[in-house]
């Protein structure tokens, strides 16, 4: 257990506003990573961050931005959220070689 | 571009049955490659992390192996269970690189 939690868990909003998830980790890793998972495709990189605002992107970027401000915690903002983007998000570190993950956030846009 | 295969998609098994979860990938120049186990609605968890250099790790009933020429992994779970049921995933780590790609997992059913 990395000690990762997600906010919100579950999330219901309207096509057209913007949606910021939070991450947070206590354990002082360096890399995190947000992840996007969908029926048909699997998990796939949203955007990652190998230290205090250092961020890149990953294969799915686009209509995704991220920050991170703090070593502990790594914010995944949907700048216009559309349906498209209707999926399970999560959260992820890397301690070592090993990958641990959140437990998820649930987001529906209508 | 790496591509994470798994089949089957899904796999029904009556308890106790030895069996063998397959992932395939394109390019061999891999890092290392990792197994999760995701239950529903959870998120997931590592369960076994081969290094390129390695041919297999075991923890458990859990065997996995690695066969890096060929671009082949197994999972071999021993003596299954019903609380084996969940959906494998494997993920490999490009060398250079600190992002995973992901296969789209198989769903494992344990029956009673």
């Amino acid at each position: 257990d990395a000690g990762i939690t997600q906010s919100p868990r579950h999330k219901v909003t309207e096509t057209g506003t913007p949606v910021t998830l939070r991450c947070h980790q206590t354990e002082n890793h360096r890399y995190m990573y947000w992840y996007r998972q969908d029926p048909g495709h699997g998990l796939r990189l949203i955007h990652y961050s190998y230290g205090v605002k250092d961020t890149d992107k990953g294969e799915v970027s686009d209509g995704y931005s991220v920050s991170r401000s703090k070593t502990e915690d790594f914010l995944l903002t949907l700048e216009s959220a559309t349906s498209s983007q209707t999926s399970v998000y999560f959260c992820a570190t890397t301690l070592g070689e090993t990958q641990y993950f959140g437990p998820g956030t649930r987001l529906l846009v209508l | 571009k790496q591509e994470v295969t798994q089949i089957p998609a899904a796999l029904s098994v009556p308890e106790g049955e030895n069996l063998v979860l397959n992932c395939s990938f394109t390019d061999s120049a891999i890092y290392n490659l990792q197994w999760f186990r995701q239950d529903p609605g959870k998120g997931l968890t590592s369960l076994l992390l081969i290094q390129s250099s390695q041919r297999e790790q075991t923890s458990g009933r859990l065997n996995a192996s690695l066969d890096k020429s060929s671009g082949r992994s197994t999972l071999y779970i021993a003596a299954s269970q019903p609380g084996d049921s969940a959906t494998y995933l494997c993920a490999v780590r490009q060398g250079g690189s600190e992002k995973l790609v992901f296969g789209k997992g198989t769903k494992l059913t344990v029956n009673p």
